[in-house]
C-alpha cells in the first residue's frame, strides 16, 4: 500500500512552541498535501507541495519534501490552542486519487 | 477551491438498514471521491464516483455494499446499505478540479446500533 506513515502518532505541546510532524510514503508522487481535522469532521487543507518542489511556507506552516528519502515534514511555528487538531499527510501518484497517511493528533497545551 | 455540502452530518440508524449520504459541489469538478475514516483512524478512499458510469471500487469496498451515483459534474451519493455496527465511521466526500485542489465535505458521522 502507498499509505503514508505519519510519526509521532501523537504529540503534546506548551503554546508558543514549535511542533514537527513527519510522514514517509512508500512510492513515487506527483505532490503531497497536509490536512488539518478538528475533532472528526471535514478536512481542511492546509497546503500542497510538489515533487518538484523542497520547501513551501504557508504563515505559520513550512512543509520541506525530500523525494530521495520519500519524506515530508510539517512544521507549525508558535502554536496555539486553535492548532490542537489531527494532521495527516496524503500523497498522488499520477492521478487525482490521494492516499492518506496514518495522522499525527496534535495538542497545544494553553 | 470549490465549497462542498455534505448531509447528513450524522445519523443513528438501526442494523439492516441503509443511508443515503449526499455531496453537492458548488462548481463543476473533474473528479469526486468517497472515503470512510473509522473511530481514530485515518481516512480509507472507498471509491471513485464517475459521471454517468459505474463508480471505481477500492479493494476490500463493493458495490452492493456502497452503491454510488454521480448524475452530473455537481452531484453524488453515497449509500451504505445493510448496516451493520461495524459500519459506524465518519463518511466523507471529496472533489478536485483542473483550477483548484483538494476539498472535502464535512463529513457524516453513522452510528449504527
Amino acid at each position: 500500500s502507498q499509505q503514508g506513515e505519519e510519526d509521532p502518532q501523537a504529540l503534546s505541546i506548551q503554546e508558543g512552541e514549535n511542533a514537527t510532524m513527519n510522514c514517509s510514503y512508500k512510492t513515487s508522487i506527483n505532490n503531497l498535501q497536509w490536512y488539518r481535522q478538528n475533532s472528526g469532521r471535514g478536512l481542511v487543507h492546509l497546503i500542497l507541495i510538489r515533487s518538484n518542489e523542497r520547501e513551501k511556507h504557508s504563515g505559520r506552516l513550512r512543509v520541506t519534501l525530500d523525494t530521495s528519502k520519500k519524506s515530508s515534514s510539517l512544521l507549525i511555528t508558535a502554536s496555539r490552542a486553535a492548532d490542537t487538531a489531527s494532521y495527516f499527510c496524503a500523497t498522488a501518484s499520477g492521478t487525482y486519487k490521494y492516499i492518506f497517511g496514518t495522522g499525527t493528533r496534535l495538542k497545544v497545551l494553553a | 477551491s470549490a465549497v462542498i455540502s455534505q448531509k447528513p452530518s450524522r445519523d443513528i440508524c438501526q442494523r439492516g438498514t441503509s443511508l443515503t449520504i449526499q455531496c453537492q459541489v458548488d462548481s463543476q469538478v473533474t473528479m469526486m471521491f468517497w472515503y470512510r475514516q473509522q473511530p481514530g483512524q485515518s481516512l480509507t478512499l472507498i471509491a471513485t464516483a464517475n459521471q454517468g458510469s459505474e463508480a471505481t471500487y477500492e479493494s476490500g469496498f463493493v458495490i452492493d455494499k456502497f452503491p454510488i451515483s454521480r448524475p452530473n459534474l455537481t452531484f453524488s451519493t453515497l449509500t451504505v446499505s445493510n448496516m451493520s455496527p461495524e459500519d459506524s465511521s465518519i463518511y466523507l466526500c471529496s472533489a478536485t478540479g483542473a483550477n483548484y485542489g483538494y476539498t472535502f465535505g464535512s463529513g457524516t458521522r453513522l452510528t449504527v446500533v
